[in-house]
């Protein structure tokens, strides 16, 4: 079956700029995440969704950053006043259940500040 | 926050070598999972471990999750090309406010030379 997908899959913006990035988790997958992963690193936790709520937002670095579920299925990473330094690719999982332990992770959104 | 530590951060080898890395954390998980990333792909889960103590194999993959519930293995054997990426350890500790929030390690990058 279809896999998360992720899109766009590059975005090249100019600093300041308001960017969204899109992910479509696996059907009936009820649990959404969102991480960052900078060059040579690990991915980091940005937030989690169950259904249609930001059931933890603790990753999240600043205000800029806002993602939304609306309807508990497809979310987007919004992303405000871009700066350099959110140069990163940006990677979507989805799970079952809620706290399951196997997160299925989409291709990511690299996205570039100039 | 809770860091993971990965070693080695690099390994190259001749194919049919056996392999192994580990991970080790500043804190207690109750979960470890061990994931696989290719370029321009984002992680692929390969193998879950649950319990303290639990050894766990797919395929030619073995993993441990050490009984202090601060480390954990991984093992490949007979190393084949195709074996060639990024491996990344991550912790999980369900419930309370931590949800499914995955700690990730930096990754060892593994280099098969045919």
């Amino acid at each position: 079956g279809a896999g998360v997908s992720q899109t766009p899959s590059n975005k090249v913006t100019e600093k300041g700029k308001y960017v969204e990035l899109r992910c479509d988790p696996i059907s009936g997958h009820t649990a959404l995440y969102w991480y960052r992963q900078s060059l040579g690193q690990g991915p980091e936790f940005l937030i989690y969704f169950q259904g249609t709520g930001a059931a933890d937002d603790s990753g999240l670095p600043n205000d800029r950053f806002f993602a939304v579920r609306p309807e508990g299925s497809v979310s987007t990473l919004k992303i405000q006043r871009t700066e350099r330094g959110d140069s990163a690719v940006y990677l979507c999982a989805s799970s079952l259940r809620r706290v399951s332990y196997e997160q299925y992770f989409g291709p990511g959104t690299r996205l570039t500040v100039t | 926050g809770q860091q993971l530590n990965q070693s080695p951060q690099s390994m190259f080898i001749q194919e049919g070598e056996d392999v192994s890395m580990n991970c080790t954390s500043s804190s207690i998980f109750n979960t470890w999972l061990w994931y696989k990333q290719e370029p321009g792909e984002g992680p692929v889960l390969l193998i879950a471990l649950y319990k303290a103590g639990e050894l766990t194999s797919n395929g030619r993959l073995t993993a441990q999750f050490g009984i202090t519930r601060k480390d954990s293995f991984l093992n490949i054997s007979a190393s084949i090309p195709s074996d060639v990426g990024i491996y990344f350890c991550a912790g999980l500790n369900a419930g309370g406010t931590s949800y499914g929030k995955l700690t990730f390690g930096q990754g060892t990058i593994l280099t098969v030379h045919p």
